[in-house]
């Protein structure tokens, strides 16, 4: 089974300011087809996930443009440009690729 | 307007079934691939399994945890996705979200409370 590993696990920022967070799958993600499922999620407190992020780098309709998705094969990178207060909550990243698809631990991002 | 309700939800004992309900609005629920996700209390999310769109053969797919006690079914007519879980097990305790999905779409639920105690 693919394993999907996040850092950090706990990211406390300042509003305004850049955030990172890492995602490392046990194996390529890359699919036959040509495509990376590598998708990223958002769990808002009390609120259901919501994706952010399809196919790597592909933003979800109605998702910022602060927020954007990098990498390949193996290593992955969600960034958000400047943090804002909606933003405090949990992101997983998630393979699609390889049934099972699995997440990775979660990020839990707060306001410093 | 798109939604995912699901119902079925509840405290149950440990060895007993549960079905659970997803019912989908807004959107051709036909085209889209139906999943189960679960998040235990204080915990990530976990996959249960998900069925494929008729045109892709109707099939499912489970976790392991689940495999032989779940089973994921689907009714086009109604726009309804079901999950059938036997065998409860106090670790099957989670919210239970249902997501509808293609490659551009992403809908979920608000999630059903499953509590399996004696």
């Amino acid at each position: 089974d693919v394993v999907m590993t996040q850092s950090p696990l706990s990211l406390p920022v300042t509003l305004g300011q850049p955030a990172s967070i890492s995602c490392r799958s046990s194996q390529s993600l890359a699919y036959s087809d040509g495509n990376t499922y590598l998708n990223w999620f958002q769990q808002r407190p009390g609120q259901s996930p919501r994706r952010l992020i399809y196919k790597v780098s592909n933003r979800d309709s109605g998702v910022p443009d602060r927020f954007s998705g990098s990498g390949s094969g193996t290593d992955f990178t969600l960034k958000i440009s400047r943090v804002e207060a909606e933003d405090v909550g949990v992101y997983y990243c998630m393979q699609g690729t390889l049934w099972p698809y699995s997440f990775g631990q979660g990020t839990k991002l707060e306001i410093k | 307007e798109v939604q995912l309700v699901e119902s079925g939800g509840g405290l149950i004992q440990p060895g007993r079934s549960l079905r659970l309900s997803c019912t989908a609005s807004g959107f051709t629920f036909s085209d889209y691939a139906m999943s189960w996700v679960r998040q235990a209390p204080g915990k990530g999310l976990e996959w249960v399994g998900f069925i494929r769109k008729k045109d892709h053969g109707g099939t499912t797919e489970y976790a392991a945890s689940v495999k032989g006690r779940f089973t994921i079914s689907r009714d086009d007519s109604k726009s309804i996705a079901y999950l059938q879980m036997n065998s409860l097990k106090t670790e099957d305790t989670a919210v239970y979200y249902c997501k509808a999905g293609t490659t551009f779409d992403d809908y979920w639920g608000q999630g059903t409370q499953v509590t399996v105690s004696s």
